[in-house]
């Protein structure tokens, strides 16, 4: 069975510091790791996935990611908040199994950008 | 030129009711999901299809039956609604090894 837990439900930043995301994975086989990230009334947009290639992870909207083996971790980061970040971020897991792939996702953290 | 779409984007309901909510794509992917995401923001896994063919049924109850007329398309069809049935249900393709979402379909059941 896989899991993932985003620690904090809320985060706030100011505009223009560093954003970071947590994201912690419980997988028995090698993982696949995405962010989506949810604007209110709006469907999931992929922000970036690592699949088992580079362990840094560049996305769009300057965001990036770090697969972390040995901290079973894939954290979220953007050096500088920009207003339009305020979302709610989802971090999931999925193992490679052709046709029987299925996204386990975490809770959500929901980012505020403090002016 | 949407990658996934779904109609409708709102469905108000009354308890007892059937609906159904369609879903497309033009990725030209074999592999199409619905999710279910709660009051509480919580994504959940219902089905899966590849090809026209299930392949992931999430225990999900038997009022809810997906159906696939080509792998183009994925609809998904609610008999007898429920209160606890309101929600957004979100469809997704799969290709490049990532899943790619609808815009979502928020139903209410009054």
């Amino acid at each position: 069975a896989q899991s993932v837990t985003q620690l904090g439900s809320h985060v706030s930043v100011s505009e223009g510091a560093l954003v970071l995301l947590r994201c912690n994975y419980s997988s028995s086989v090698p993982p696949y790791l995405f962010w989506y990230v949810q604007y209110p009334n709006q469907g999931l947009q992929l922000l970036l996935k690592y699949t088992s290639a580079a362990t840094l992870v560049k996305g769009i909207n300057g965001f990036e990611a770090e697969f972390k083996k040995s901290e079973t971790s894939f954290h979220l980061t953007k050096p500088s908040a920009h207003m339009s970040d305020a979302a709610e971020y989802f971090c999931a897991v999925t193992s490679p199994n052709f046709g029987n792939e299925k996204l386990t996702f975490g809770t959500g953290t929901r980012l505020t950008i403090i002016p | 030129d949407t990658a996934v779409s779904q109609t409708p984007k709102y469905l108000v309901t009354q308890m007892g009711n059937d609906k159904s909510i369609k879903c497309e794509q033009n990725l030209g992917h074999d592999t199409m999901y619905w999710y279910k995401q709660d009051s509480k923001k919580f994504l959940k896994i219902m089905f899966s299809y590849n090809n026209k063919e299930l392949i992931i049924n999430e225990t999900v109850p038997n009022r809810f039956s997906p159906k696939s007329p080509d792998k183009a398309h994925l609809n998904l069809h609610i008999n007898s609604l429920e209160l606890g049935d309101s929600a957004v249900y979100f469809c997704a393709s799969r290709g490049d090894r990532a899943q790619y979402f609808g815009p979502g379909t928020r139903l209410t059941v009054t």
